[in-house]
């Protein structure tokens, strides 16, 4: 158990919904960052967070966004679903936010079916 | 665009046999870590290695950052069927939009 937790384990909705994903960093971690993994494009970075502020950007598309809150959960929002959007998506937290020497923990992921 | 390339892709071996992952970039990385991950879990971190021709070791398993830090090896010895699974290794980057680029994975299976 790496301390991370995320919620809803499996999603499953329809093209042109809207979904919010939960993630709670381990106790003490400021960071929190949010990777999408499918078959064919692996584990994908898409953002991160520290102490509520956006740190970083990967490859995240404009119908997805993110926060942090001062509790220091952070939810994903995915909008106007496409079946491409189907993926595990995962939620990792470290210590601090500077790249480079932080070990990231991840959360056991959030299963999404875009149907 | 960064890139982290792993080979071999797939591994198929007998269970007491010696196994290498190699993680290659052409991107210098400040830090490197691995990871294993098991179907349907998020990837559990194995190690971070931070200075170039840094080893270490974790029981039957040494990981080995290269000189130039845009290279990482795994080196398993004695595979047991318990290290089955997904190994990912990751490069944090300052530079650009990235900042933490995984590599494409090499999927392991140790056969009893």
């Amino acid at each position: 158990d790496s301390g991370v937790t995320q919620t809803p384990k499996h999603l499953i909705t329809a093209t042109g919904q809207r979904v919010t994903l939960r993630c709670s960093p381990r106790s003490g971690d400021l960071s929190v960052y949010w990777y999408q993994q499918s078959l064919d494009q692996g584990l994908q970075f898409l953002i991160q967070y520290y102490n509520g502020e956006e740190r970083a950007k990967g490859n995240i598309l404009e119908r997805f966004s993110a926060q942090q809150f001062p509790d220091l959960h952070s939810e994903l929002n995915l909008s106007s679903l496409e079946l491409g959007d189907s993926a595990l998506y995962f939620c990792a937290s470290s210590e601090g936010g500077v790249a480079g020497g932080y070990e990231q923990y991840f959360g056991p992921g959030t299963r999404l079916t875009v149907t | 665009t960064q890139l982290l390339e792993q080979s071999p892709q797939f591994l198929s071996i007998q269970e007491g046999e010696n196994l290498t992952v190699y993680c290659n970039s052409s991107s210098v990385f400040s830090s490197l870590q691995w990871y294993r991950q098991e179907p349907g879990e998020g990837p559990v971190l194995l190690v971070t290695v931070v200075t170039g021709g840094e080893v270490k070791k974790l029981k039957r398993l040494t990981f080995q950052f290269g000189d130039a830090r845009k290279d990482s090896s795994l080196h398993i010895t004695a595979a047991q069927t318990g290290d089955t699974g997904l190994y990912l290794c990751a490069g944090a980057t300052t530079s650009g939009t990235y900042k933490y680029i995984f590599g494409t994975g090499t999927r392991l299976k140790v056969l009893a």
